[in-house]
C-alpha cells in the first residue's frame, strides 16, 4: 500500500524558515517523481514544487521560487520542502504527492497534509 | 492556462446524475487533464487521468470526456459518499494548474 506521511509543519513568523518532509513507503521511492501542492481556504489547490525520480530536475511554481527548495533523500524515501522567507500568504496545508509523468502528469497518490501556519 | 469549473455548486440528491465542467482558456491536451476528489478534512483523491482514465479502484460511475478546451466529468448515480468538492487540473511547460473547484452537495 502507497504510504505518504508529511510532518515539520507549524507556526513560523513571517520570513521565518520550516523544512516539511514526506515519508514515503509501499512503492520503489527512487523510481517516481514526487511534488508539493498546497491549499488554503481561499485559493484552493496550488502546486509548489516538484521534482523527478533522481532529483536531477526541479520545478516551482512562481509564488514560491527563489524562496523554498524541494529535495529528496532516494536511500531514506523521503522528500523534503525547505521553505525560506515565509509570508503570511505562504500559510496553507501541503500536500506530498506522487507524481506519474510521461505520456501523462498527473498526482496518483496524496498524503495527509501538514499544516503550516505564518503569523506574528 | 487557466482552468474554470462550473457550476461552483451542485445542489443534487442521491441516485441523480452529475454533470461538472472543466473549461480551459485555451486548447490543452486531453492527457494532461486530470480530476480529483476530495471529502471533508481528507487529501485529494485522483479520479481520471488522461480526461477520461479512470485510476486504480475508482468505481465505473465515474466518467471523465472531453478535448480542446472543454472537459466534462460525469457521475452517473450519486452515492452518499460522493458528495465533496471536484477539482480539474492541467499540466502544461512544467507547470500544474487546478481549476477552483466544483462543490456536489446534498439538496
Amino acid at each position: 500500500e502507497v504510504q505518504l506521511v508529511e510532518s515539520g509543519g507549524g507556526l513560523v513568523q513571517p520570513g521565518g524558515s520550516l523544512r516539511l518532509s514526506c515519508a514515503a513507503s509501499g512503492f520503489t521511492f527512487n523510481t517516481f517523481a514526487m511534488s508539493w501542492v498546497r491549499q488554503t481556504p481561499g485559493k484552493g489547490l496550488e502546486w509548489v514544487s516538484a521534482m523527478n525520480f533522481d532529483g536531477g530536475n526541479t520545478y516551482y511554481a512562481g509564488s514560491v521560487k527563489g524562496r523554498f527548495t524541494i529535495s529528496r533523500d532516494n536511500s531514506k524515501n523521503t522528500l523534503y520542502l525547505q521553505m525560506n522567507s515565509l509570508r503570511a500568504e505562504d500559510a496553507a496545508i501541503y500536500y506530498c504527492a506522487r507524481l506519474r509523468v510521461g505520456a501523462t502528469a498527473h498526482f496518483d497518490y496524496w498524503g495527509q497534509g501538514s499544516l503550516v501556519t505564518v503569523s506574528s | 492556462i487557466v482552468l474554470t469549473q462550473s457550476p461552483g455548486t451542485l445542489s443534487l440528491s442521491p441516485g441523480e446524475r452529475a454533470v461538472l465542467s472543466c473549461r480551459a482558456s485555451q486548447s490543452v491536451n486531453s492527457m494532461f487533464l486530470a480530476w480529483y476528489q476530495q471529502r471533508p478534512g481528507q487529501a485529494p483523491r485522483l479520479l481520471i487521468y488522461s480526461a477520461s482514465s479512470r485510476a486504480t479502484g475508482i468505481p465505473d460511475r465515474f466518467s471523465g470526456s472531453g478535448s480542446g478546451t472543454d472537459f466534462t466529468l460525469t457521475i452517473s448515480r450519486l452515492e452518499p459518499e460522493d458528495f465533496a468538492v471536484y477539482y480539474c487540473q492541467h499540466y502544461a511547460s512544467s507547470s500544474w494548474t487546478f481549476g477552483q473547484g466544483t462543490k456536489v452537495e446534498i439538496k
